[in-house]
């Protein structure tokens, strides 16, 4: 069975100071990675994708397949980062995504 | 908006009574996907469609729901006799087969049953 573990439910910052949102994925096969993020009254969008390699708004995310994890960093958070996270799992026989229970990142003046 | 759109976006019911969701996916996106969100939990996949043809359901899914996609367009989401524990932020996503499976979200109808 297809797995994500996001273990911090919040993660509290001040403006400038590094962020990493932690993700654990459970699966056998080859995964799709992405994060997903959710700003206050808006819907749920795509923020970055482990086969495209890019970074967004100053993020990014490596695939460690060893540690099966796909953590989520930025070196200087700004205010406006402050939004709910969602990494999410798919792959190779399975269209949906799997998804992890979400990290609010929460960025102070 | 050439987004995914749901309607309605908020739904207020008794026990027992039916409720019925659309979702009008981006217009070349021949899959189309529902989930449903409850409080601080990540979405969990209910079911998906490519075109017209539902390919998969999940276990959450019981008898009581049932969705559909008659003409490989918009899909509808029909909950019958409703329970408290249905209560919930139903999500609508879309995605092309090419590529990866990039999935665009609807802004959501969040039932509450009373």
């Amino acid at each position: 069975a297809q797995r994500v573990t996001q273990p911090e439910k919040l993660l509290s910052v001040f403006k400038g100071a590094p962020v990493e949102l932690k993700c654990n994925y459970s699966y056998s096969g080859s995964p799709e990675l992405f994060w997903y993020v959710q700003y206050s009254r808006q819907r749920l969008q795509l923020l970055l994708r482990h086969i495209s390699r890019e970074s967004i708004k100053g993020f990014t995310a490596d695939l460690n397949k060893g540690e099966t994890s796909f953590h989520l960093k930025k070196p200087f958070a700004q205010e406006e980062d402050s939004a709910m996270y969602y990494c999410a799992l798919s792959g190779k026989g399975f269209q949906k995504l799997v998804f992890g229970t979400g990290t609010r990142l929460l960025v102070s003046p | 908006d050439t987004g995914v759109s749901q309607d309605p976006r908020h739904k207020i019911t008794k026990r027992g009574q039916n409720v019925t969701f659309r979702c009008d996916p981006i217009s070349e996106h021949n899959r189309l996907y529902w989930y449903r969100q409850t409080l601080g939990q990540g979405p969990e996949f209910l079911t998906y469609f490519q075109n017209e043809a539902q390919l998969e359901k999940s276990r959450l899914l019981s008898d009581r729901f049932s969705a559909e996609r008659p003409k490989g367009s918009f899909s509808t989401l029909e909950i019958q006799r409703t329970e408290q524990g249905d209560s919930a932020m139903y999500l609508c996503a879309s995605s092309t087969t090419s590529g990866y499976n990039e999935q665009f979200f609807g802004p959501g109808t969040r039932l509450t049953v009373l």
